[in-house]
């Protein structure tokens, strides 16, 4: 069973502190997407991630792909109430045009005012 | 205008009965899901359709089955309802194709309560 460590697993911070999230796993994954979820929602897709070493920025916050595509990180720059929710990070195999998607346990984040 | 819903959004039921979640999806995708997301949070694919067409089914017991009417409808019916059922579940759809995975969408879930 290829699993997805996240961590940590909680995380509270004061407005305008500097947070990383991190996605292991012993397996290889051939995309990584990152997710966002807020209470009584559904996730939404914040990126997918698909080179090993790719980086890529949406705002203040920072993804990268690990280069042998095990690992990733979300960075988030000065965090903001907004910003407070559920991270998931979520890995496909091979040929994923099945859709399938491993799921990490996602991280809680909470951005206090 | 909602791209994915179900319906209902809270279901309260006693143990042995029998449900059925609905999801329909306006997006034009070919590719519907079904997720349980337990207490933790952690959330596990259950079954996949690509146009009408099972294509994952994971270990799941049998008193689940998806049906998917159309492209645009997978409904989840629950039989004997047990207590480790409760949890929220997540209809999802995506365009299927191409080698890399694609974005999905998500429903507002449904949370069982199995009493």
């Amino acid at each position: 069973t290829q699993l997805l460590e996240q961590s940590p697993q909680f995380l509270s911070i004061q407005e305008g502190e500097n947070l990383t999230v991190y996605c292991n796993s012993s397996s290889v994954f051939s995309s990584l997407q990152w997710y966002r979820q807020e209470p009584g929602e559904g996730p939404v897709l914040l990126v997918t991630v698909v080179t090993g070493g790719e980086v890529k920025k949406l705002k203040r916050l920072t993804f990268q792909f690990g280069d042998a595509r095990k690992d990733s990180s979300l960075h988030i720059t000065a965090a903001q109430p907004g910003d407070t929710g559920l991270y998931l990070c979520a890995g496909a195999h091979g040929s994923s045009n099945t859709g399938k998607l491993i799921f990490g346990q996602g991280t809680t984040l909470q951005v206090k005012p | 205008d909602t791209a994915v819903s179900q319906t209902p959004k809270y279901l309260v039921t006693q143990m042995g009965n029998d449900k059925s979640i609905k999801c329909e999806q306006n997006l034009g995708h070919d590719t519907m899901y079904w997720y349980k997301q337990d207490s933790k949070k952690f959330l596990k694919i259950m079954f996949s359709y690509n146009n009408k067409e099972l294509i994952i089914n994971e270990t799941v017991p049998n008193r689940f089955s998806p049906k998917s009417p159309d492209k645009a409808h997978l409904n989840l019916h629950i039989n004997s309802l047990e207590l480790g059922d409760s949890a929220v579940y997540f209809c999802a759809s995506s365009q299927a194709g191409g080698f890399l995975i694609n974005e999905q969408f998500f429903g507002p879930g449904t949370r069982l309560t199995v009493l």
